[in-house]
């Protein structure tokens, strides 16, 4: 049964500090990795999807890298800012019609 | 964009009601997901729907039903609503059966209370 970790719980930082959150699960053979953030009492918005083939995908100031092999994610937040301030949720998706497998989230606060 | 949507952002029910949630998305997409999100546990999968009228159990799907009649709307029952259902559901649907860039678009969630 696949298991998804993600280390640390919750991380306070400065503005303006790059930052990695980091994502682990136990089974490689699988389709897609996604990242999301949540709000407090909001649903979940898609940040990146890696496709199982590849390696890294970017958006913006945000850079999410794969690695199958080892059952391993990061998300790398570059220059923050106190909007980034939220639970980032990792999610790998198996087996048919893509379900996915969720982490417990990382809280981020980032402080002026 | 992709527009997901829930039919009550709070609902407030008593032990042993018919619960209803319901869930439309507007792109035209095959699959439809439910999960609940509960502290320290995460989302779990409940039940999801690959097309029409089907559907299969996710990890936690003791004292849930579901209805896809259309396309766009999947509905989550809860047949006698119990305490321990207290929780936020999430709906999500994806454009394809299957698909490595099958990427999940989410609703805002329900936040239920189940007294």
């Amino acid at each position: 049964k696949q298991e998804v970790t993600q280390i640390p719980a919750a991380l306070s930082v400065p503005e303006g500090e790059n930052l990695v959150l980091n994502c682990s699960f136990t089974d490689s053979a699988i389709y897609n990795l996604q990242w999301f953030r949540q709000d407090p009492g909001k649903g979940l918005t898609s940040l990146l999807l890696i496709q199982s083939s590849q390696r890294e995908q970017t958006s913006g100031r945000l850079n999410a890298s794969l690695d199958k092999s080892s059952g391993r994610s990061t998300l790398y937040i570059a220059a923050s800012q106190p909007g980034d301030s939220a639970t980032y949720l990792c999610a790998v998706g198996t087996g048919t019609a893509s379900k996915l497998t969720f982490g417990t989230g990382t809280r981020l606060q980032v402080t002026l | 964009d992709v527009k997901v949507t829930q039919s009550s952002r709070y609902l407030v029910k008593r032990t042993g009601e018919k619960v209803f949630l319901e869930c439309v998305q507007d792109m035209d997409h095959e699959n439809m997901f439910w999960y609940r999100q509960d502290p320290g546990l995460g989302l779990r999968l409940i039940y999801f729907s690959y097309d029409v009228k089907m559907k299969e159990k996710g990890d936690i799907p003791e004292g849930y039903s579901v209805s896809r009649e259309k396309k766009e709307r999947f509905s989550l029952i809860l047949e006698s609503a119990s305490t321990n259902q207290t929780s936020m559901y999430l709906c999500a649907s994806t454009p394809l059966v299957w698909s490595s860039y099958n990427e999940q678009f989410f609703g805002p969630g329900t936040r239920l209370t189940v007294l």
